[in-house]
C-alpha cells in the first residue's frame, strides 16, 4: 500500500502568516491526492481533491500543488479558524490511505 | 443540507459484535458510494470498507477483511457495517462518509461529507 508522509508533524504560525504543509507518497499517486481539515471533536472536511481543486464552500485562501510524489497544502495568510490537523489521503492505489497529520498550531 | 448520522457503537468485549448504522438525507443516496473511515483514539484516520451504489461493488482494508461486512438499504437511505470478531485494535471512532465521485472507482473515493461518528470500545 502506498504510504504518505506529512511534514512537519507540528507548524506553530502566527494568524496572518502564510502555512505550507507537505505530503510525500511512497510511489507516484499522480493528482489523485485529496487534503482534510479537522479540528477537536468534529469530522474531517474535505479541502482540496485531486492535488488542486479546492472542493465546494472552501475559501480563496486554501490551495493545493503537486503531482506524482510530492504535494503541498498552502495556506496563504492564516485566519484563526485555520488552526486545525490536516490529513493529505491518495486515491491512486487500493486501498486509498491517509498521512498521520501535520498539527497547525497558533504561536 | 446533507446529514450523515451514525449509531450502533458502544462497549463490547474482544470477539462479539456489533451492527453500526449511518442513516443519510439531504442528497439522493443511490446516486453515490459509501464508505466507513475510523479513527483510533488520538490516531490518524484509516478507511475500512465501501460499497457502491448498487452494493455491485464492494471493498474492505486488509484489516477487516473476513470480519466486517458493509451493506446499504437504498430504499432507507441507510449504509451498515457488521463488524464480528472484533478486537482491541478495531477500538475506534467510526465515520460514515459520502463518495465524492458519483461513480464507483475502483482504486478509491474523496469523501466530501463526513457523520460525526459513533464510537465502538473493544475491550473485556
Amino acid at each position: 500500500e502506498i504510504v504518505l508522509t506529512q511534514s512537519p508533524a507540528t507548524l506553530s504560525l502566527s494568524p496572518g502568516e502564510r502555512a505550507t504543509l507537505s505530503c510525500r507518497a511512497s510511489q507516484s499517486v499522480s493528482s489523485y491526492l485529496a487534503w482534510y481539515q479537522q479540528k477537536p471533536g468534529q469530522a474531517p472536511r474535505l479541502l482540496i481533491y485531486d492535488a488542486s481543486n479546492r472542493a465546494t464552500g472552501i475559501p480563496a485562501r486554501f490551495s493545493g500543488s503537486g503531482s506524482g510524489t510530492d504535494f503541498t497544502l498552502t495556506i496563504s495568510s492564516l485566519e484563526p479558524e485555520d488552526f486545525a490537523v490536516y490529513y493529505c489521503q491518495q486515491r491512486s492505489n487500493w486501498p486509498s490511505t491517509f498521512g498521520q497529520g501535520t498539527r497547525l498550531e497558533i504561536k | 443540507e446533507v446529514q450523515l448520522v451514525e449509531s450502533g457503537g458502544g462497549l463490547v468485549q474482544p470477539g462479539r459484535s456489533l451492527r453500526l448504522s449511518c442513516a443519510a438525507s439531504g442528497f439522493t443516496f443511490d446516486d453515490y458510494a459509501m464508505h466507513w473511515v475510523r479513527q483510533a483514539p488520538g490516531k490518524g484516520l484509516e478507511w475500512v470498507s465501501g460499497i457502491s451504489w448498487n452494493s455491485g461493488s464492494i471493498g474492505y482494508a486488509d484489516s477487516v477483511k473476513g470480519r466486517f461486512t458493509i451493506s446499504r438499504d437504498n430504499a432507507k437511505n441507510s449504509l451498515y457495517l457488521q463488524m464480528n470478531s472484533l478486537r482491541a485494535e478495531d477500538t475506534a471512532l467510526y465515520y460514515c462518509a459520502k463518495a465524492h465521485f458519483p461513480e464507483w472507482l475502483d482504486t478509491g473515493d474523496y469523501f466530501d461529507y463526513w457523520g460525526q461518528g459513533t464510537l465502538v470500545t473493544v475491550s473485556s
